[in-house]
């Protein structure tokens, strides 16, 4: 049974560029959420998507936007980055009604 | 105001004890709380979770939650080196959005 799996595990990027990230859920499970962890510092959830929809976001900017395809995958967008940025990006997937998230392994963001 | 609270730590206990950890969260609606452990460099690992008033167990750790407090604990019977990480304290005031405390960090020494 594969759990959540992030792609890339990490990423170089220079001020101003974009970025996108990618995540497919733990099998049987549609419900994806993006979260940011500075270093240091606990997960901060950035937005969860349900049925290709952006059902709930926390206080990002919105240069984070992010898309869920039909087969659950999603992706992460970040637009313009700044240092800032720099961050483990984590990926957490839950089943339908379910509220339990299970992580993947991240993708970690250096910002130069 | 944070929504959810944690002591950073580090907190050091000797192999075999008991360590505890503490989280407090702000909105008095928060129906679930879950504790994650997360190893250097690596993201965070479900431990267990709990809904109601009171204890749960679960092998060597046990969960304990006074909604009317608001704070939630875990407890690490028997501690190991391997124990030695940061707990992640996490409050799901809605469905749909969970807010993580900043993390103690434990360690275990043998």
């Amino acid at each position: 049974d594969a759990g959540v799996t992030q792609s890339p595990t990490h990423l170089i990027k220079t001020r101003g560029q974009q970025v996108t990230l990618r995540c497919s859920p733990k099998s049987g499970h549609d419900t994806v959420s993006w979260y940011q962890q500075a270093l240091g510092q606990g997960p901060q959830f950035i937005f969860q998507y349900y049925e290709e929809e952006e059902r709930q976001r926390g206080n990002f900017p919105d240069r984070f936007s992010g898309h869920q395809f039909p087969n659950y995958s999603s992706e992460l967008n970040v637009n313009a980055l700044l240092l800032g940025d720099s961050a483990l990006y984590l990926c957490a997937s839950s089943s339908p009604g379910g509220e339990t998230q299970y992580f993947g392994p991240g993708t970690r963001l250096l910002v130069l | 105001q944070k929504e959810v609270e944690q002591n950073s730590g580090p907190l050091s206990v000797p192999e075999g004890a008991i360590a505890s950890l503490n989280c407090t969260y702000s909105d008095r609606g928060s129906q679930s709380f879950f504790w994650y452990r997360q190893y250097s460099g690596k993201s965070p690992e479900l431990i267990m979770f709990i809904y109601s008033n009171g204890d749960k167990e679960d092998g060597r750790f046990t969960a304990q939650l006074n909604k009317a407090s608001q704070y939630v604990s875990l407890l690490i019977r028997d501690s190991q080196p391997s124990d030695s990480a940061t707990y992640l304290c996490a409050v799901n005031p809605n469905f749909n959005k969970f807010y993580f405390g900043s993390g103690t960090k434990l360690n275990v020494k043998p």
